[in-house]
């Protein structure tokens, strides 16, 4: 069945360092999704990527999409404090089954 | 509009016990997701719904069943609770139409003693 993974599983920066978390999944997505959740909160909604080769940026946030459709980058440049948390992609595949990857927890030394 | 909301946030359960989990939406969303989230872990697929009436199996769909009977509501059933179901459960919506946001509702902690 459809499988997406992630990696690291952790990072630690010290703040104003870059941060990149990779995705990777077993069959061809129709969409990616990244998600953002705080400890003890629900995931937010950061973005979704439909095309293939597309490159969204949020600010400091740049998302990528590979050309095949099954691999995501979200880099984050000059971490913040407030960037902590942990950092989910979820692949989307055909009749909207959405699998999230296991996740990047993101600590950021001040 | 108060967006995803899910009812109760908190239940201690016994092993073999059985409780509903309800999930509404008030967004007019057509597909629904049912996600278990065990501690420093990701999200989990339980079930799924892609309208009313309609439910399909996700990742983990052993020991949960679920109803669509109206299309803002979704309910997690669990027949006879086990301690490995101990997790926080997200219900999630979405509406089909681009961007595919999933809106997450805050979640429900369950403990199976």
């Amino acid at each position: 069945g459809q499988q997406v993974m992630q990696i690291p599983q952790y990072q630690h920066v010290q703040e104003g360092e870059d941060f990149t978390t990779y995705c990777n999944s077993s069959t061809t997505l129709s969409n990616i999704q990244w998600y953002k959740q705080r400890p003890g909160g629900h995931p937010v909604f950061l973005i979704q990527l439909v095309k293939s080769g597309e490159v969204k940026k949020q600010k400091r946030l740049t998302f990528q999409f590979g050309e095949a459709k099954k691999n995501s980058s979200l880099h984050i440049t000059a971490t913040q404090t407030t960037d902590v948390g942990t950092y989910f992609c979820a692949g989307v595949g055909g009749g909207f089954k959405t699998i999230f990857g296991a996740g990047t927890r993101l600590f950021v030394k001040a | 509009n108060a967006g995803v909301t899910q009812t109760p946030k908190f239940r201690v359960l016994k092993t073999g016990q059985s409780m509903t989990l309800l999930c509404a939406q008030d967004m007019n969303h057509e597909y629904m997701y049912w996600y278990r989230q065990d501690p420093g872990m990701g999200l989990r697929l339980i079930h799924y719904s892609v309208g009313e009436g309609t439910t399909a199996k996700g990742e983990v769909p052993d020991g949960y069943n679920v109803s669509r009977l109206k299309k803002q509501n979704f309910l997690l059933g669990l027949e006879s609770a086990a301690p490995s179901q101990t997790s926080v459960y997200f219900c999630a919506s979405i509406s089909g139409v681009l961007p595919d946001t999933q809106y997450f509702g805050p979640g429900t902690r369950l403990t199976v003693l």
